[in-house]
């Protein structure tokens, strides 16, 4: 696609339920990253991918949060249980990532908005 | 682990005026990147500006210029000529050798008319 596809845009759901957020990275970045930002808050690191692993998982806040990527292409970010503390954006970037440090642009989705009521 | 900090949470200009906001960070590695982006209301994160810190020379985008000091791990945001779309939340970010990217926690820049 054009761009990162972040879906659904907004999505309230109640405590204790699970949720899933989808991520469409630009066609053939082989990089993707989620990011978690309360309000007013800055970019909470998650988890990285480089295509379908992901060396880095060291942001995901507890064991009901967990992230997949299949096909080295969508990424699905999975909170189980929700909890209040849950609400934020989900934004998820991608990039072409060739080499060790690339410079490479990350681009981001427009986020996925969750509220946990 | 690496960490970027923004020690300023607002910061105000007047149109056309110059605005510099400040980030500094810590690393233990020699080769990186570091980014400045901005995040207008609609949450759209926007690349401003990089550098990468093997280069000496500071980058330059039109009216938005870096000054980067890698001994002092110091890479300040200068905006010249601010415009009333500049106003946004500007957020300063590094990037590992690994490729993991961490962001300091933002900077919230008005712009009075």
């Amino acid at each position: 696609g054009a761009g990162v596809s972040q879906s659904p845009s907004n999505k309230v759901t109640e405590k204790g339920k699970d949720v899933e957020l989808r991520c469409d990275p630009i066609s053939g970045h082989t990089a993707l990253y989620w990011y978690r930002q309360s309000l007013g808050q800055g970019l909470e690191f998650l988890i990285y991918f480089q295509g379908n692993s992901a060396p880095d998982k060291s942001g995901l806040p507890s064991d009901r949060f967990s992230a997949e990527r299949t096909g080295g292409s969508v990424s699905t970010l999975t909170i189980q249980r929700t909890q209040q503390e849950d609400s934020a954006v989900y934004l998820c970037a991608s990039s072409l990532a060739t080499g060790v440090g690339s410079g490479n642009t990350i681009y981001f989705g427009e986020g996925s908005w969750l509220t946990v009521v | 682990a690496q960490t970027v900090t923004q020690s300023q949470p607002e910061m105000s200009v007047q149109e056309a005026e110059t605005v510099t906001l400040s980030c500094t960070y810590d690393t233990s590695e020699s080769d990186y990147y570091l980014f400045w982006y901005k995040q207008p209301p609609s949450r759209q994160m926007i690349l401003v500006i990089r550098q990468e810190a093997y280069k000496q020379q500071n980058a330059t985008e039109n009216r938005f210029s870096v000054n980067f000091q890698k001994a002092a791990k110091s890479f300040s945001l200068k905006i010249s000529d601010s415009q009333l779309g500049d106003a946004a939340m500007y957020f300063c970010a590094y990037r590992s050798r690994h490729n993991k990217l961490i962001f300091g926690t933002g900077t919230l820049l008005a712009v009075q008319p």
